[in-house]
């Protein structure tokens, strides 16, 4: 149980096609994040909600939307991907970090996406 | 922006020591994060250095030089199941809060 609970765990979609993903967490965290892993490459951060306001935007593309609803619930909404987008997508929560003393990362298992 | 560097592989063997090298280059410096990661599982967290010196807990002890831009994570004891990838993350303080980057990960091998 790892206080971050992510659904679906696999998820293989066409290029046309609309989908989310869906990520809660239950340790009462007030910063949500998304984080894209991919074979051979460092975790490349995505998005960051912080107080369910967007406070970092990667320059990723407009076909991954983010929503945060609430500090609990944080959403990727997927729409016309391409092949090269197939990765692991990991959500993770987190204390408000300081910039004295940073506070570490609880990450969910993860939604393997495959883009046909 | 951040370089960071730490072995691809590592092979060790069941009850030996393992030490995973991590170097970095940064500016803004707010700490020094190592990760596991078993395939197919979230990334859990195993310590965090923001001073320099070593930090213990149990098998699992990290160090960490600011001066020298280095740390790394001392397994001991090794366990099959200590057999996973390993992630050195640097925190740096940035105009929009702290932004975290990851290495690309260290895949420990624990054999027989």
């Amino acid at each position: 149980e790892t206080g971050v609970t992510q659904t679906p765990r696999h998820l293989v979609m066409g290029m046309t096609n609309k989908k989310s993903l869906k990520c809660e967490q239950h340790l009462g965290h007030n910063a949500m994040y998304w984080y894209k892993q991919s074979a051979k490459k460092p975790l490349e951060l995505m998005f960051v909600y912080s107080l369910e306001e967007r406070v970092e935007n990667n320059s990723v593309p407009s076909r991954f939307s983010p929503e945060c609803p609430n500090s609990s619930h944080l959403f990727l909404h997927l729409h016309t991907l391409q092949p090269e987008d197939s990765a692991l997508y990991l959500c993770a929560s987190s204390q408000a970090r300081s910039a004295r003393r940073d506070s570490p990362l609880h990450f969910g298992n993860g939604t393997r996406l495959t883009v046909t | 922006g951040q370089n960071i560097d730490q072995p691809t592989e590592m092979t060790a063997t069941e009850g030996a020591i393992v030490q995973i090298n991590c170097t970095y280059q940064t500016s803004g410096f707010n700490g020094l994060f190592w990760y596991q990661q078993h395939a197919g599982e979230a990334p859990t967290f195993l310590s965090y250095n923001v001073l320099d010196g070593l930090e213990e807990k149990g098998r699992f002890s990290s160090f960490l030089s600011r001066s020298k831009g280095y740390s790394y994570l001392l397994l001991k004891e090794l366990q099959m199941k200590d057999s996973a990838s390993y992630l050195c993350a640097v925190s740096e303080v940035t105009g929009g809060g702290n932004k975290l980057t990851f290495g690309t990960g260290t895949q420990l091998k624990v054999e027989l």
